[in-house]
């Protein structure tokens, strides 16, 4: 399967602890994005790497969230002090580098319920 | 103002009947358009992409582009209950550094085919 592909597909933690998500991109694609999406809600930007770089990072991106692309192939978005505002379904997208109109394919995504 | 409206739902037509999904966005300078289906618990799945003013054409979809009037829509024709699920409009509102795109989703919207 070359798809997007996320671990966790489900996390449960206890309000306070760290979590880590992971998502590999489509092996071929050089932009990679996160987005959170709550019950009944669209998905919402929160960050965007190209290549290892972190170009932009939404405002809901608050100081417990960082995210990394350290070799521009997988990348990490982890969550410290979870709070149960937190609880949400994590998903990681990923588009080709070629042209400005490109699809954004997305992975399983990540459940994160704090308890 | 959102950004990108759609009616919630849900909408239900008949199997073999004409689905139409409609979506409004507010920025004139969007240029790429988006629909992703999304079953219950799932994430987003792209099934149409448009660019241009007018009509495109997959399979028993058709996605329709009025710039003018910045409204967008997805016609599903034959419609089958697999086809169930809530479908989310997503428009690049930002070109973000390096050439990604920002997507906004609108909430979505839950089309139910019954049998």
């Amino acid at each position: 399967d070359t798809g997007v592909s996320q671990d966790p597909r489900h996390k449960i933690t206890k309000r306070g602890q760290n979590v880590t998500f992971r998502c590999d991109p489509i092996s071929e694609h050089n932009r990679l994005y996160w987005y959170r999406q709550t019950l009944g809600q669209g998905p919402e930007f929160l960050t965007y790497f190209q290549n290892e770089a972190q170009l932009e990072k939404s405002r809901l991106l608050s100081d417990r969230f960082s995210a990394e692309r350290p070799k521009g192939s997988f990348s990490t978005l982890e969550i410290q002090r979870t709070e149960q505002g937190d609880s949400a379904m994590y998903l990681c997208a990923s588009s080709p580098p070629s042209g400005s109109n490109t699809e954004a394919f997305f992975g399983q995504g990540t459940r994160l319920t704090v308890v | 103002q959102k950004e990108v409206e759609q009616n919630s739902g849900p909408l239900s037509v008949p199997e073999g009947a004409i689905a139409s999904l409609n979506c409004t966005y507010s920025d004139r300078v969007s240029q790429s358009f988006f629909w992703y289906r999304q079953y219950s618990g799932k994430s987003p799945e792209l099934i149409m992409s448009i660019y241009s003013n007018g009509d495109k054409e997959d399979g028993r979809f058709t996605a329709q582009l009025n710039k003018a009037s910045q409204y967008v829509s997805l016609l599903i024709r034959d419609s089958q209950p697999s086809d169930s699920a809530t479908y989310l409009c997503a428009v690049n509102t930002r070109r973000l550094t390096g050439g990604g795109n920002k997507l906004t989703f609108g909430t979505g919207t839950q089309l139910k085919v019954e049998l």
